[in-house]
């Protein structure tokens, strides 16, 4: 079965650190890697997302930075705030499928 | 503003009950999709639909069934509720092209006494 490996499950980062949660993929042609980000009551929102033709994006704070051959992505947050506080979501959607396969989720917490 | 909406946010029913949960989009998209949210287990795909009356399985489909009459509503039926389907379940939405972001509702948190 098709599979995202998320890790690390939960992550403490001090306020202005750099946040960094990875991901891996396996075997199959992805080729789009969004990210979600859900506050607790809410559903997961689009953050940031790329495509395997490029290596890195950035959106204010938050990059992605995407390792093809080593079939690995990852987001980092930098300047953390608590207001980042939230469950994070890698994700990767087949070739020419509209559909997502999700990570397990990374619960972070930004200390004050 | 993009909109999907969750007709019910906390529901309890009780084991063997059919359960409804709806979802309604505003964006008029082609795409809905039903996941359960699990702790440790990220979200799985239940069912998708890519068009009025058409669907297609999804990761996890045993126990559920979903209805789609209209483009903009998205139904998924517990046949007979079990207290293994208490989970957070989340509908999207996107267009019909690959790669497109899937908006969410936020939730519905079903428990199954």
């Amino acid at each position: 079965q098709q599979q995202v490996k998320q890790s690390p499950q939960s992550l403490i980062v001090q306020k202005g650190g750099i946040s960094i949660i990875n991901c891996a993929y396996e075997n199959t042609a992805f080729d789009y890697f969004p990210w979600y980000q859900q506050f607790p009551g809410k559903g997961p929102a689009l953050l940031i997302a790329i495509r395997p033709d490029v290596s890195e994006k950035k959106e204010g704070r938050f990059t992605i930075s995407f390792n093809k051959s080593a079939k690995q992505f990852s987001l980092h947050i930098m300047d953390s705030q608590p207001g980042d506080s939230a469950t994070y979501f890698c994700a990767a959607s087949p070739s020419g499928t509209y559909k997502y396969i999700f990570g397990t989720g990374t619960r972070l917490k930004v200390l004050a | 503003d993009v909109k999907v909406t969750q007709s019910s946010r906390y529901l309890v029913k009780r084991t063997g009950e059919k359960v409804f949960l709806e979802c309604v989009q505003d964006m008029d998209h082609e795409n809905m999709f039903w996941y359960r949210q699990d702790p440790g287990l990220g979200l799985r795909l239940i069912y998708f639909s890519y068009d009025v009356k058409m669907k297609e399985k999804g990761d996890i489909p045993e126990g559920y069934s979903v209805s789609r009459e209209k483009k903009e509503r998205f139904s998924l039926i517990l046949e007979s509720a079990s207290t293994n389907q208490t989970s957070m379940y989340l509908c999207a939405s996107s267009l019909w092209t690959p790669n497109q972001p899937q908006h969410f509702g936020d939730g519905t948190r079903l428990s199954i006494l």
